[in-house]
């Protein structure tokens, strides 16, 4: 079975730094892995996906993950955050059982960024 | 784009009532939608698969007899939660799949908060 794991509840940072929300999966096989946002009361807005090639992704918002085989990871990155960045953020694998394209997603992290 | 809307936002029911959450792609036709449920800062867990013309596909644990679901048209599926009471109460988000370069890509819709009093 396909799982993602996010070690952090939150992670904090100031405005302007650099920004790392961590994600390891466990798949057989290649895995899709998707980065979603979540802000209070809405639904999931998609950021990033890896399917294949590169193993820079770059998505929206300037937003970008770094697939790594080796450390089976797929951590979120920014340069710079901005205070609007603040969000809950999910990390998510695609099933391959029977043929679904349904989600398993991480637990979640909170991002809270500081003026 | 690709845009799902949910219908309504939110919703608040006595113990005991029938609500129905409808889910819709608008600019897409979408052969398979998925329905999920977020317990408060929680993880989203899939409860079903709704695919047009055909039965649901229910996640293990899920009650088929109480979550039904229905997926008519290309472009709407519904779920209704029967004999709702309060342990129902969650925020429930459908996402709509819809053919793109490197694979069906889901699109989520902006989700529903059902309260059961």
């Amino acid at each position: 079975a396909q799982s993602v794991a996010q070690p952090e509840d939150q992670v904090n940072v100031a405005e302007g730094n650099p920004l790392t929300v961590k994600c390891t999966y466990s798949v057989s096989g290649n895995p899709y892995l998707f980065w979603y946002v979540q802000y209070p009361n809405r639904g999931l807005q998609f950021l990033l996906k890896y399917i294949t090639g590169d193993n820079l992704v770059k998505g929206s918002y300037g937003f970008e993950a770094e697939f790594n085989k080796s450390q089976t990871s797929f951590h979120l990155k920014k340069p710079s955050a901005l205070v609007s960045d603040s969000a809950l953020y999910f990390c998510a694998v695609r099933r391959m059982d029977t043929g679904r394209r349904a989600l398993t997603f991480g637990s979640g992290t909170r991002l809270q960024v500081q003026p | 784009g690709a845009v799902v809307s949910q219908h309504p936002s939110w919703v608040i029911c006595k113990s005991g009532t029938s609500v129905k959450i409808e889910c819709r792609s608008l600019d897409f036709q979408a052969t398979t939608m998925f329905w999920y449920r977020q317990f408060p800062k929680q993880s989203l867990m899939l409860m079903a698969t709704s695919n047009e013309g055909s039965k649901a596909t229910y996640e293990q644990g899920v009650e088929k007899d109480k979550f039904l679901i229905n997926h008519a048209s290309l472009t709407l599926s519904t779920l209704t939660v029967t004999s709702a009471h309060p342990e129902d109460s969650s925020f429930y988000i459908c996402s709509a799949s819809k053919n793109s370069k490197g694979g069906n890509e889901q699109f989520f819709g902006p989700g529903t908060r059902l309260t059961v009093l």
